[in-house]
C-alpha cells in the first residue's frame, strides 16, 4: 500500500492565481481531511469528507474548495491564492470501522504564495 | 477553537532521561491520541487511549488520561537522541468526526 500521496511537495504561487493539492489514499478509508500547518499554531483543520459525495467545513476553510467524487481522491483548490495561505498542508485519512481509530497522514504539501 | 494545548511549548533533555509532556482539552471525548512529526515530514500516530481507560503503555511510551481534568500526558522513557521531534496530542470527540490537534511540543534530546 502507498498509504496517502500528495502531490506537489513544493508549489510557489502569485497572489490571485489558482491550483490544486491532490490526495489520494488506497486503503479504502472513508473519512479524509485537509490540515494546514502554520509555525506555533498546530495542525488546523480546513475541510473533510465522512465519504464520497459528502464533504463539510472545519475550522479555516476561507479561501478553499474541496470535493470528493471517489473514496480515494480528496483534492483541496486554492481558488485565488493569498500570501495568508502560505503554509504545509497535510492530507489525513481513516476508516470508518469501530475501533479504527488511527489517522493516517500523507507527506505535505509546501506552498509559498508570493 | 476546540484546539487542545500542549504543554511545555518546548523541552531540551539529555539522551537517558524521561520526558514528559502534557496535553489539555476543552470537551468530553472518544479518545485521545498522540502523534510524532520528525522535521518536514508528515505526522504518525503513536499511542491512543480511550475516554474509560486512565493508563496505556506501549514500549517506552506511557500515557495517562485523567478525563475530570480533561487532561493527558505523554511520558517517554530513557529518551534516545533520535526521538528529537514535535509531539501533538488529537482529541477524537465522538470517533465520527475529525482529529483535533493541539499545537505540539518540541523535544530536542542531546546526544
Amino acid at each position: 500500500n502507498a498509504g496517502v500521496t500528495q502531490t506537489p511537495k513544493f508549489q510557489v504561487l502569485k497572489t490571485g492565481q489558482s491550483m490544486t493539492l491532490q490526495c489520494a489514499q488506497d486503503m479504502n478509508h472513508e473519512y479524509m481531511s485537509w490540515y494546514r500547518q502554520d509555525p506555533g499554531m498546530g495542525l488546523r483543520l480546513i475541510h473533510y469528507s465522512v465519504g464520497a459525495g459528502i464533504t463539510d467545513q472545519g475550522e479555516v476553510p476561507n479561501g478553499y474548495n474541496v470535493s470528493r467524487s471517489t473514496t480515494e481522491d480528496f483534492p483541496l483548490r486554492l481558488l485565488s491564492a493569498a500570501p495568508s495561505q502560505t503554509s504545509v498542508y497535510f492530507c489525513a485519512s481513516r476508516s470508518r470501522q469501530w475501533g479504527s481509530y488511527e489517522q493516517y497522514f500523507g507527506p505535505g504539501t509546501r506552498l509559498t504564495v508570493t | 477553537s476546540q484546539q487542545g494545548e500542549e504543554d511545555p511549548q518546548a523541552l531540551s533533555i539529555q539522551e537517558g532521561e524521561n520526558a514528559t509532556m502534557n496535553c489539555s482539552y476543552k470537551t468530553s471525548i472518544n479518545n485521545l491520541q498522540w502523534y510524532r512529526q520528525n522535521s518536514g515530514r508528515g505526522l504518525v500516530h503513536l499511542i491512543l487511549i480511550r475516554s474509560n481507560e486512565r493508563e496505556k503503555h506501549s514500549g517506552r511510551l506511557r500515557v495517562t488520561l485523567d478525563t475530570s481534568k480533561k487532561s493527558s500526558s505523554l511520558l517517554i522513557t530513557a529518551s534516545r537522541a533520535a526521538d528529537t521531534a514535535s509531539y501533538f496530542c488529537a482529541t477524537d470527540y465522538s470517533g465520527n468526526t475529525p482529529l483535533v490537534f493541539g499545537k505540539g511540543t518540541r523535544l530536542s534530546v542531546i546526544a
